[in-house]
């Protein structure tokens, strides 16, 4: 069974920094794309940020392009998300997508429980 | 980014069946068949209902159905349960110039 658990959630100043880790087991982490997408209290779904399964290849909405990056470490089978900057706009639930097994993110098969930042002084 | 555009809200009663509209543009959801349903109760993360535009997971209840005519992806839910109350959101591939996904704005199906 695929699971995905995310931590490191929490309340952050604005302009602090967050680091939030995915773990993942139940299938070959370094075999499919991932992905972070967030919701805002209330809100829809937003796609933040995508990362190849082989190559590292990364990629960002322009929202947080330039202050989160997003990495992998498959001999660990972890995602992880660097958020640097925040802001209160980046105040969501940050959830962990894995995409169903085509070479760029398109349908997201399986998703964490979630992890909520709050950005706020 | 283009916007996919859905209804706000759609109702039903028991057993009947409803369709929900998700409408882009002929770069985004026009010009390919990558566009997935997602069903998200309160409180819970979202779950994938139909990939590539019309196909359903094994585990995904053959009530769920997707489609597209133009610009235009639908899903249909069909023999309305007390159970499909949620939050519906599309979602399609966004093209080579971003590499990413992009959202409806999300329709909340109540059943009446």
């Amino acid at each position: 069974e695929v699971q995905l658990s995310e931590s490191g959630g929490g309340l952050v100043q604005p302009g602090g920094s967050l680091r939030l880790p995915c773990a993942a087991s139940g299938f070959t982490f370094s075999s499919f794309v991932m992905a972070w997408v967030r919701q805002a209290p209330g809100k829809g779904l937003e796609w933040v940020s995508t990362i190849s399964r082989s190559d590292g290849s990364t990629y960002y909405a322009d929202s947080v392009k330039g202050r989160f990056t997003i990495s992998r470490d498959n001999s660990k089978n972890t995602l992880y998300l660097q958020m640097n900057s925040l802001r209160v706009e980046d105040t969501a639930v940050y959830y962990c997508a894995k995409d169903d097994g085509g070479v760029v993110l398109t349908a997201i098969d399986s998703w964490g429980q979630g992890t909520l930042v709050t950005v706020s002084s | 980014q283009s916007a996919l555009t859905q209804p706000a809200s759609v109702s039903g009663s028991p057993g009947q069946s409803i369709t929900i509209s998700c409408t882009g543009t002929s770069s985004v959801v026009g010009s390919n068949n990558l566009v997935s349903w997602y069903q998200q109760h309160p409180g819970k993360a979202p779950k994938l209902l139909i990939l590539e535009g019309s196909k359903r997971p094994s585990r995904v209840s053959n009530r769920f159905s997707g489609s597209k005519s133009g610009n235009t992806a639908s899903l249909t839910i069909s023999g309305l349960q007390a159970d499909d109350e949620a939050d519906y959101y599309c979602c399609s591939y966004a093209g080579s110039s971003t590499l990413g996904v992009i959202f409806g704005g999300g329709t909340k199906l109540t059943v009446l």
